[in-house]
């Protein structure tokens, strides 16, 4: 039983467009959320988070936004560079637990 | 089940040190991940290990190394301290790797470079 869900394993996007990555959780005690970037071959790289007293959170191109009552969080990138194509990954954190979802592979167009 | 347990808990030292964090994980469980975190650079990961190899590494220099042994124990250690590597590091361990389940966290040790 998945508790961290990305449905879209991939999204194509137009160079400049925004991207709009999407993550589920079923988890309610989750109180601490991530998203992660990866390229192949090397480890994820951490992007921005958020805490569930929060419902946004800015940095830079990237924002992310919680909907606490759908359990639902997404990353908005605006706007999508060539070299945002990559694996993201979101994960949900609480007590002790991290929990990643499986990934959505991101191809920005030309 | 005993949980994750890293040891020391809290660690002072000056620059130009090193370091090794030990993390002992759940009784079964053969990936050990390994985090840093700070106020403002969120959980970075750093590595993970399984089964004694580095299956995965994240963006950190060459300074940050680890090795995990046989019975799934890892250590990390860093090298030539500097005042930026004054964090809480965090390992987690699961059965399979982070990508494919729960990962539980131990308590951390919290590093302070002088």
């Amino acid at each position: 039983d998945q508790q961290v869900k990305q449905n879209s394993p991939s999204l194509s996007v137009q160079e400049g467009r925004i991207s709009i990555l999407n993550c589920d959780y079923t988890n309610s005690m989750f109180d601490y959320f991530l998203w992660y970037k990866k390229y192949p071959a090397e480890g994820p790289t951490f992007l921005i988070s958020i805490s569930s007293i929060k419902d946004k959170n800015e940095d830079g191109r990237f924002t992310v936004f919680l909907n606490k009552s759908a359990k639902h969080l997404s990353l908005h990138i605006v706007p999508s560079q060539p070299g945002d194509s990559a694996v993201y990954f979101c994960a949900a954190s609480g007590g002790d637990k991290i929990i990643f979802g499986k990934g959505t592979r991101l191809h920005i167009l030309p | 089940k005993a949980g994750v347990t890293q040891t020391p808990r809290y660690l002072i030292k000056t620059r130009g040190q090193q370091v090794t964090l030990s993390c002992s994980p759940i009784s079964g469980h053969r990936s050990v991940s390994w985090y840093q975190q700070t106020p403002g650079q969120g959980l970075q990961f750093l590595f993970e290990y399984f089964s004694e190899t580095q299956r995965n590494k994240g963006n950190f220099p060459g300074r940050f190394s680890g090795r995990q042994f046989s019975n799934s124990r890892s250590e990390m250690n860093v090298s030539t301290l500097e005042l930026g590597d004054s964090a809480l590091y965090l390992c987690a361990s699961s059965s399979q790797g982070w990508e494919q389940e729960t990962q539980y966290f131990g308590p951390g040790t919290r590093l302070l470079v002088l």
